[in-house]
């Protein structure tokens, strides 16, 4: 059974523009969360999706954004980049919401310059 | 808000050397505790799920227990390939991750 894939891996982008992040969670999957992870604060969580809808949001700056599609597949987008963007996002997903043995993706390491 | 804290921060063991990582929380409803392990530049790997106090769960050299303030994760005779970083996780309405503890096993 594929795991969790994430896309791209890696991404270096200029303060001011916008950058967005796909993940694609293990099959009959319908639960997606993102997580933020940079050395000083650990993992940070972000958003979670289930079925279409967001139903959790952590304590982020309304320009990180999220969505979920049809195929469970889910996407996080962040607008006016920062230096202190720049971290590890992690994108894990769960079988349902009452089930939160989450399995995570690779991450995408994004270097905001 | 949620508090959970691991200790220590940093653990070095001779290879077979047991020893035990802490993670403690605060939350009101606790729904359920989570292990996870970290290899440098991976996300993290699910361990384990305990769900009330007193409940065990092992996997290997790794045994995860929970009371109502604490939840331990036992390392019995460590090997060099469980070197990592291992987070604890608390679920209430989100999943909140303590900062881990760094684990080095020396052969």
């Amino acid at each position: 059974k594929a795991g969790v894939t994430q896309t791209p891996r890696y991404l270096i982008k200029t303060r001011g523009q916008q950058v967005t992040l796909s993940c694609s969670p293990i099959s009959g999957h319908r639960s997606v969360s993102w997580y933020q992870q940079t050395p000083g604060q650990g993992l940070q969580f972000l958003f979670e999706y289930f079925s279409e809808t967001q139903r959790n949001k952590g304590n982020f700056p309304g320009r990180f954004s999220g969505r979920q599609f049809s195929n469970s597949r889910s996407e996080m987008n962040v607008s006016t980049l920062e230096l202190g963007d720049s971290a590890l996002y992690l994108c894990a997903s769960s079988l349902d919401g009452a089930n939160y043995e989450q399995y995570f993706g690779p991450g995408t390491r994004l270097t905001v310059t | 808000e949620d508090q959970v804290t691991q200790s220590p921060e940093a653990l070095r063991l001779q290879e077979g050397e047991s020893s035990s990582l802490n993670c403690s929380y605060t939350v009101s409803g606790l729904r359920g505790l989570f292990w996870y392990r970290q290899d440098p530049g991976k996300g993290p790997e699910f361990l384990f799920t305990l769900y009330s106090a007193g409940e065990e769960k092992e996997k290997e050299r790794l045994k995860a227990t929970l009371t109502k303030k604490e939840s331990f994760l036992h390392i019995t005779a460590p090997k060099p390939e469980d070197s990592a970083t291992y987070l604890c996780a608390v679920l209430e309405e989100k999943l909140t991750f303590g900062t881990g503890t760094r684990l080095t096993i020396i052969p």
